[in-house]
């Protein structure tokens, strides 16, 4: 079955640069999310999409911005990079039409490393 | 606001013995969805089960049982027959009603199981 992909994989940056990080949902699944995964900590909720419109936010900075596109990939934009947003990026997609389909299906995550 | 809460940092259990992860919960949500994921050492976020406030059953997926109880607030995880390869970081997350912007995760701390041969 098709799975949530997630890209790249990894990502060294520096200081003050930019990085543009991918993800394609499940087929047929119309809501995205982004979690900041931190060393050692829980999944934290940065945005979330459905119908390629902004649902919901949560601590996401103000140099981070998310969109999705008409084919439903989304792309999370993060800018002056700082060494605190070194992190696992996690994409989740969920289909909300279907009816009690509830889970959030994760991407294997983009590991930023921010030098 | 809602809070998840996994009071085992780590847990230690012998290969083929069954072993239970706790996890408790706080929301004002009447309805509500209970999620449990494994974190293998590799990073990647593996979906288990799932409980909704309302199911009258306790969830089951394979050797995954989600022992629900409403009154106590608590979504304990069992895993039975354990193997080597769930050693892994366990996550229980929740999620606040099905509508609007109730729909992201809130994730606990994490339980580190390993597993001895």
């Amino acid at each position: 079955a098709a799975g949530v992909i997630q890209s790249p994989r990894h990502l060294i940056k520096e200081k003050r640069e930019t990085a543009t990080l991918k993800c394609y949902p499940i087929p047929r699944h119309d809501t995205v999310y982004w979690y900041q995964q931190g060393p050692g900590q829980d999944p934290q909720f940065l945005i979330s999409f459905y119908e390629k419109m902004q649902s919901d936010k949560g601590s996401i900075p103000d140099r981070f911005s998310a969109q999705q596109f008409s084919d439903y990939h989304s792309e999370l934009n993060m800018s002056s990079l700082e060494l605190g947003d070194s992190a696992l990026y996690f994409c989740a997609s969920s289909g909300e039409r279907d009816a009690g389909s509830y889970e959030q299906y994760f991407g294997p995550g983009t590991r930023l490393t921010v030098t | 606001a809602q809070k998840i809460t996994q009071t085992q940092p780590g847990m230690f259990v012998q290969e083929k013995e069954a072993v239970t992860l706790d996890c408790t919960y706080d929301t004002s949500d009447p309805s509500y969805g209970l999620f449990w994921y494994k974190q293998p050492s590799s990073g990647e976020m593996i979906f288990l089960i799932y409980q909704g406030s309302y199911d009258q059953q306790n969830a089951t997926e394979g050797r995954y049982s989600l022992n629900f109880q409403k009154a106590r607030k608590s979504a304990n995880l069992v895993i039975s027959a354990s193997q080597l390869g769930d050693s892994a970081m366990y996550f229980c997350a929740m999620r606040g009603g099905f509508t609007g912007s109730a729909r992201q995760l809130t994730f606990g701390s994490g339980t580190q199981l390993t597993v001895l041969p």
